[in-house]
């Protein structure tokens, strides 16, 4: 049931914009999205509730389509402290939750 | 606002050996998880708890037990360590659920760094 996160790694520069993708094979209702930062803790960055909803985050913004079971978070003229690792979550039935594999970003000067 | 504590944050453990990670929340949540991260796989469900007195199994339960004795305190025991358990474990809590009408996000804790020799 965990959901699939792709790519695995994104290598960009300063102000260049990158796409993650979430997909689950299983029906998705929601999708939550964190960010981890090297040796931290996870981050909650936003919750999609609605098929076709978007929400947004300073200049971090993601997409629901629940027909298609895929979301996608939108990191528009990247900065330096957008570096880190972004999950996708799931929430699933008696209030379980899971997460994708991550995606590692590195942003360079 | 210490927010989600875990103790302790680095223990190495022989095989065999039992421990106890504790993860305490003083906002007040319902809901508390315990999540183990290993490299490229993300973090995995051990175990959560929708209350006080309430446990249920996740997706890699098999090996841990624990306990939520008070609201705020969530328990998470090794009782024969295992070289497979080597991980980072992370305990995370939510206002209410996740999913369903309350779709709540999980706060975390820093983490604590698990050897098993």
């Amino acid at each position: 049931q965990q959901p699939v996160q792709s790519p695995q790694a994104v290598i960009l520069r300063e102000g260049e914009d990158a796409v993650i993708n979430c997909s689950s094979s299983k029906a998705l209702y929601s999708v939550h999205w964190y960010r981890q930062k090297h040796g931290e803790a996870p981050v909650f960055l936003m919750i999609l509730l609605k098929g076709g909803e978007q929400k947004g985050h300073e200049k971090i913004s993601a997409s629901f389509n629940e027909k298609k079971q895929q979301s996608s978070l939108y990191l528009t003229a990247s900065q330096l402290s957008y570096s880190g690792t972004y999950f996708c979550g799931t929430p699933a039935n008696f209030n379980k939750f899971y997460f994708g594999s991550g995606t590692k970003l590195n942003v360079k000067p | 606002n210490a927010g989600v504590t875990q103790t302790p944050k680095f223990r190495v453990l022989k095989t065999g050996q039992s421990m106890t990670l504790l993860c305490a929340q003083d906002m007040n949540h319902e809901y508390m998880y315990w999540y183990r991260q290993d490299p490229g796989m993300g973090l995995r469900l051990i175990h959560y708890s929708v209350g006080e007195g309430t446990t249920a199994k996740g997706e890699v339960p098999d090996g841990y037990n624990v306990s939520r004795l008070k609201k705020q305190n969530f328990l998470l025991g090794l009782e024969s360590a295992a070289p497979s358990q080597t991980s980072v474990y992370f305990c995370a809590s939510s206002y209410k659920g996740t999913g369903g009408s309350s779709n709540q996000p999980q706060h975390f804790g820093d983490g604590t760094r698990l050897s098993i020799l």
